[in-house]
């Protein structure tokens, strides 16, 4: 089944503990990217990538970082996570830019 | 860098009512607009886009209408049902190779409400 997975689902953690959010899509898509979704806000795009080995900063980059050493997987670490980090995250991929983007199911993270 | 706007923020319509979102955007080199739809708890979905070279595309109830020169776009739902009832959500995309390819751009979302 095509899809696109995302682990984990939900996280509670403290302040300052570095943490991973997997993302990986078996459609062999060349375009990924990470959104977070805040009330009101809509969704807005925090890292992308073209292909491998290719990232690029979206609206709000900062206190996260991402890889792309594989055409599958695109991981969302958060170094030092804080309080106003905690939100939804999407993490999508696409055959190519400007192309209908396949989001996983989100993975809810808390901060405290 | 592109900025999208989107009204209402909410939408309330009668079953077999029609709805319209309307969303603008600032970048005149922007070239796909795509719409997606979010159940709640579920995850965005696209339920239609258009690219620069068209004015408009249609599925079933579902159309997007295209305006370059004013820079707005519209999603058109006709015949709403109970299951119509979602935030939609418009964006725009990028075309810049140097700083806005690849980045997508959205709106904040509208929700709409359609009333048995």
């Amino acid at each position: 089944e095509a899809q696109v997975t995302q682990n984990p689902r939900y996280l509670i953690t403290v302040t300052g503990k570095k943490l991973t959010v997997t993302c990986s899509q078996n459609m062999n898509h060349e375009y990924m990217s990470w959104y977070r979704q805040d009330p009101g806000l809509g969704l807005r795009q925090i890292y992308y990538s073209m292909n491998v080995e290719v990232t690029d900063k979206g609206d709000v980059p900062e206190g996260y970082k991402v890889s792309r050493k594989e055409k599958r997987n695109f991981p969302l670490i958060l170094e030092s996570p804080s309080p106003n980090q905690t939100s939804l995250y999407f993490c999508a991929s696409s055959p190519s830019v400007n192309n209908e983007q396949f989001f996983g199911p989100g993975t809810r993270l808390t901060v405290l | 860098g592109e900025n999208v706007e989107q009204h209402p923020s909410t939408l309330s319509v009668q079953e077999g009512d029609s709805a319209v979102i309307k969303c603008t955007y600032s970048d005149s080199a922007s070239n796909y607009f795509p719409w997606y739809k979010q159940e709640l708890g579920k995850r965005p979905q696209l339920i239609i886009d258009i690219r620069s070279n068209v004015g408009e595309k249609k599925d079933q109830r579902i159309a997007v209408t295209l305006n370059k020169t004013a820079k707005h776009f519209s999603l058109h739902i006709t015949e709403t049902q109970p299951e119509d009832s979602a935030v939609y959500f418009c964006a725009a995309s990028g075309t810049d190779r140097g700083s806005t390819l690849g980045r997508l751009y959205f709106g904040r979302g509208t929700q709409l409400t359609v009333w048995p």
